[in-house]
């Protein structure tokens, strides 16, 4: 059975500190989707890796992909609030996207 | 045009009702899902259309169909839902090749009463 695992599920962290996400998966996959959902509404499309090594970044967040670990990480820097929200990772198999349970951020002042 | 449009927004319907989501997609994307998402849980798979042809079905129950009259349009007929299926409908197309990133309707709020 794919597990697409996230930790923390819940995180409270203050502006201007940094910290991570991770999403572990249990199949092989070189590609893997990070989207952000805020209260309410659907998914916005965050980060596209599509191969082993992939880094890529967009202000204060980074993704990165270890096929070889199976696992990505999200790295947020020096956070402010508007970065509160929910953060999914999905990985892609065979064109069929599943996604991790998701970490709940909250950006306190 | 980057967008994918769903309605209604929001519907309310009984458990006897027939009623029907739209999703709508301009972008020349040859594949499109629909998700289901409860409160503060990941979406979870449906229905996914390739070349307007059900390519797969996850198991859903018989009374949610769906139909894909053309390359731009989704829809997904609703008939006899339980109370259990209120939640949040998502659509999504993808352009297939080389990502297949999904991009994602603003969903339909059901509340089956």
């Amino acid at each position: 059975e794919l597990k697409v695992e996230q930790n923390p599920l819940f995180l409270s962290m203050q502006e201007g500190k940094n910290y991570t996400i991770y999403c572990n998966y249990s199949t092989t996959s070189d590609r893997l989707y990070w989207y952000r959902q805020d209260p309410g509404k659907s998914l916005e499309s965050l980060f596209v890796l599509l191969s082993n090594g992939a880094v890529k970044q967009e202000g204060r967040l980074m993704a990165s992909l270890d096929t070889k670990a199976r696992l990505s990480t999200l790295h947020i820097t020096a956070a402010v609030h508007d970065l509160s929200a929910t953060y999914f990772c999905a990985v892609d198999i065979l064109h069929q996207f599943y996604f991790g349970t998701g970490t709940s951020l909250t950006v306190i002042p | 045009d980057t967008e994918v449009t769903q309605t209604p927004k929001h519907l309310v319907m009984g458990m006897t009702n027939k009623k029907s989501l739209k999703c709508e997609q301009h972008m020349g994307h040859r594949a499109m899902y629909w998700y289901k998402q409860k409160a503060k849980k990941p979406p979870e798979l449906m229905f996914v259309y390739s070349y307007e042809k059900l390519s797969i079905n996850e198991s859903v129950p018989s009374r949610f169909s769906p139909e894909c009259p053309n390359s731009s349009l989704l829809n997904l007929h609703l008939h006899a839902l339980q109370p259990e299926d209120s939640a949040l409908y998502l659509c999504a197309s993808s352009e297939g090749g080389s990502s297949y990133e999904q991009y994602f309707g603003p969903g339909t709020r059901l509340t089956v009463t």
